[in-house]
């Protein structure tokens, strides 16, 4: 199976700050890769999809990169409504669809 | 509006049964791939299980095939999971997230999800 392997597990930031989560994968999935935003007791929230495409809806100060087994996660300037856990997501492969453990952002 | 749905949830004993199910609307349902996602008290998300819009495709995770079982019917836009011989392991909030549309996507659409606590 697919190993999903994020950094850090926590990170603390301000708000206005450039912060930048990264997704390991243990083979390559091209660039089928997503990522989520989780807030307590919520659902998560779909805001990039194909490593670098945007959800609709979702802000621009959001971003994403990578393809094969390295991607990353950027929020370019930190807003307070952005402090929440971040998932990556291969979808590869029909099975297993692997989540990365989560990041949790916090504030400084 | 795309709309899920879930219920079912509750308190079981290890060993126990529960049925939980997720009302979709607001798409065709008929023509998605849906999913079980859970997630543990404090922990991150785990996929459980998919099937396709047909029920051609069922897949599910190492750590509830044979004890789990996932099926929709698209007449009643229902989207159910069978859970049989429960875990203390598998109490987790359990979501239901619609795939978006085609072959090989990113959930696009979560419910609010239903708890599932497991304890004598």
């Amino acid at each position: 199976d697919i190993q999903m392997t994020q950094s850090p597990s926590t990170l603390s930031a301000s708000v206005g700050d450039r912060v930048t989560i990264t997704c390991r994968v243990s083979q390559s999935v091209n660039s089928w890769l997503a990522w989520y935003q989780q807030k307590p007791g919520k659902a998560p929230k779909l805001l990039i999809y194909k490593a670098s495409t945007l959800e609709s809806g979702v802000p621009s100060r959001f971003s994403g990169s990578g393809s094969g087994t390295e991607f990353t996660l950027t929020i370019s300037s930190l807003q307070p409504d952005d402090f929440a856990t971040y998932y990556c997501q291969q979808y590869n492969t029909y099975s297993p669809r692997t989540f990365g453990q989560g990041t949790k952002l916090e504030i400084k | 509006e795309v709309l899920l749905v879930e219920s079912g949830g509750g308190p079981v004993k290890p060993g126990g049964s529960l049925r939980l199910s997720c009302a979709a609307s607001g798409f065709t349902f008929s023509t998605f791939t849906m999913n079980w996602v859970r997630q543990a008290p404090g922990k991150g998300l785990e996929w459980v299980s998919s099937i396709s819009g047909s029920s051609s495709y069922i897949f599910y995770a190492d750590s509830v095939r044979g004890r789990f079982t996932i099926s929709r019917d698209n007449a009643k836009n229902s989207l159910y999971l069978q859970m049989k011989n429960l875990r203390a392991e598998d109490a987790a909030v359990y979501y239901c997230a619609r795939e978006a549309f085609g072959d090989l996507n990113p959930f696009d659409f979560w419910g609010q999800g239903t708890l599932v606590t497991v304890s004598s």
